[in-house]
């Protein structure tokens, strides 16, 4: 079946720090890459989308490519603030048919320090 | 445009009690669907649903019931609480794959 695994936290940076949080996924045909953060006490957000291979989402400062050969959908960031401490959840959905279920990681906590 | 609403936000239950936690959409999105979030476990399917009058199992359905009687609203019951349900539940649309889903804010339920 599909699964995603990303890296193990917490992770803790310093303000302006480069991030990366890998995600990598296994599915048998061609799924929709999302990464989506969790800032503490509330719900999801999505916050980058990649639906085909090499395609690349991008949104507040932060990016991941669709990596067909890698299958691998790595979070990056140039420089990291305080505000950006969540919780980031790399997930996928399957092509085809009526399937429109979230596959998720487990989540990687990250905290960002003055 | 409210999005997706969930209520209530806590809820304390004993156990074998049952309950009823609601999801309300109003973009007029067809798939809906409930997760639970656990400790280490990251978000897990319990039902979804690709619209009103179709629904269908996840990955944890067992203790739960669905139904999806509008395209508005995907309700999730517990039909005997246990404590391993103690979790946080997140209902979840979507108009169509690729394009994104909305969660709502999350119940989070203790049984005890």
């Amino acid at each position: 079946g599909d699964s995603v695994t990303q890296m193990e936290g917490p992770v803790t940076l310093s303000e302006e720090a480069f991030l990366t949080i890998n995600c990598t996924y296994t599915a048998t045909g061609y799924p929709s890459l999302f990464w989506y953060v969790q800032y503490p006490g509330e719900g999801l957000q999505l916050l980058l989308k990649a639906t085909k291979a090499d395609d690349k989402g991008s949104n507040k400062g932060f990016e991941a490519t669709y990596r067909k050969e890698t299958t691998s959908f790595h979070l990056e960031k140039g420089s990291v603030q305080v505000s950006d401490s969540a919780v980031y959840f790399c997930a996928l959905s399957e092509s085809g048919g009526s399937n429109y279920k979230l596959t998720f990681g487990k989540g990687t906590l990250l905290t960002v320090n003055p | 445009n409210a999005g997706v609403t969930q209520t209530p936000k806590f809820q304390v239950l004993k156990t074998g009690q049952s309950m009823t936690l609601q999801c309300a959409q109003d973009m007029n999105h067809e798939y809906m669907s409930w997760y639970r979030q656990d400790p280490g476990m990251g978000l897990r399917l319990i039902h979804y649903s690709v619209g009103a009058g179709i629904t269908d199992q996840g990955e944890v359905p067992n203790g739960y019931n669905v139904s999806r009687s509008t395209t508005e609203d995907f309700p999730l019951r517990l039909l005997s609480a246990a404590p391993s349900q103690t979790s946080v539940y997140f209902c979840a649309s979507a108009l169509e794959r690729g394009i994104g889903y909305t969660f709502g804010s999350g119940t989070r339920l203790t049984v005890v």
